[in-house]
């Protein structure tokens, strides 16, 4: 069954603090995995994109990472700052199908002075 | 507009009562998206329109749902006797065509339905 699995649900940080979000997945056959940026009210902004040959990929202060083998990619948001605070959606993306994308629940982030 | 707009932004309708929500895509986007957002849950798939046509209703929950799309851009998604239930946040979203093409999403639409 395709999947996508976000950790942790929420977290709560302090602003200029590091933190790591984790996406684990099971979609297959795997074409590409973005991460969002979803701010309260608003529809998600894409950060990052990787496909399969991917492993690093940096958008400012935000790296995502991808190990297609284990099937698991994080984002770490370095130097947070309080707009950061918003829910970090992972979303997969299969090779084939007319809709084609697995959506995680996401992870709601919280910097707080 | 430089990108997808919805309207309205906020609906509230009384139970049994019809809605229709707007879509504006980004223009040349052949592939438009709706999905349903429930509170505190992720993104649930509704449908996906590829021009006017829709190869994929699978995700709508039930047969009050509809949805259309004209011109290859504007989309228009319908609920029939609204049930409480319903209430979530409506997100569209439009894309070139191919998986690897990002999916640029509009704000939303608030629906409650009391």
């Amino acid at each position: 069954k395709n999947q996508v699995e976000q950790s942790p649900q929420s977290l709560i940080i302090l602003e200029g603090k590091n933190c790591t979000l984790q996406c684990n997945y099971t979609v297959s056959p795997f074409s590409n995995l973005r991460w969002y940026k979803q701010d309260t009210g608003r529809g998600p902004v894409s950060l990052t994109i990787m496909t399969f040959s991917e492993n690093t990929k940096s958008n400012g202060r935000y790296t995502a990472t991808l190990d297609a083998d284990t099937k698991q990619s994080s984002l770490h948001i370095t130097a947070s700052q309080l707009s950061d605070s918003a829910s970090y959606i992972c979303v997969v993306s299969l090779q084939t199908g007319a809709n084609n994308l697995f959506f995680g629940t996401g992870t709601r982030l919280t910097v707080i002075p | 507009g430089a990108g997808v707009s919805q309207s309205p932004s906020n609906k509230v309708t009384e139970k049994g009562k019809d809605v229709e929500l707007r879509c504006d895509p980004i223009s040349g986007h052949t592939a438009l998206y709706w999905y349903r957002q429930s509170l505190g849950q992720g993104l649930e798939f509704l449908i996906y329109f590829q021009g006017n046509s829709a190869p994929d209703k699978s995700g709508l929950p039930s047969d009050r749902f509809s949805a259309e799309r004209t011109g290859g851009s504007v989309s228009t998604l319908t609920i029939q006797r609204t049930q409480q239930e319903d209430s979530a946040v409506y997100l569209c979203a439009s894309s070139l065509s191919g998986s690897y093409n990002e999916q640029f999403f509009g704000p939303g639409t608030r629906l409650t339905v009391l």
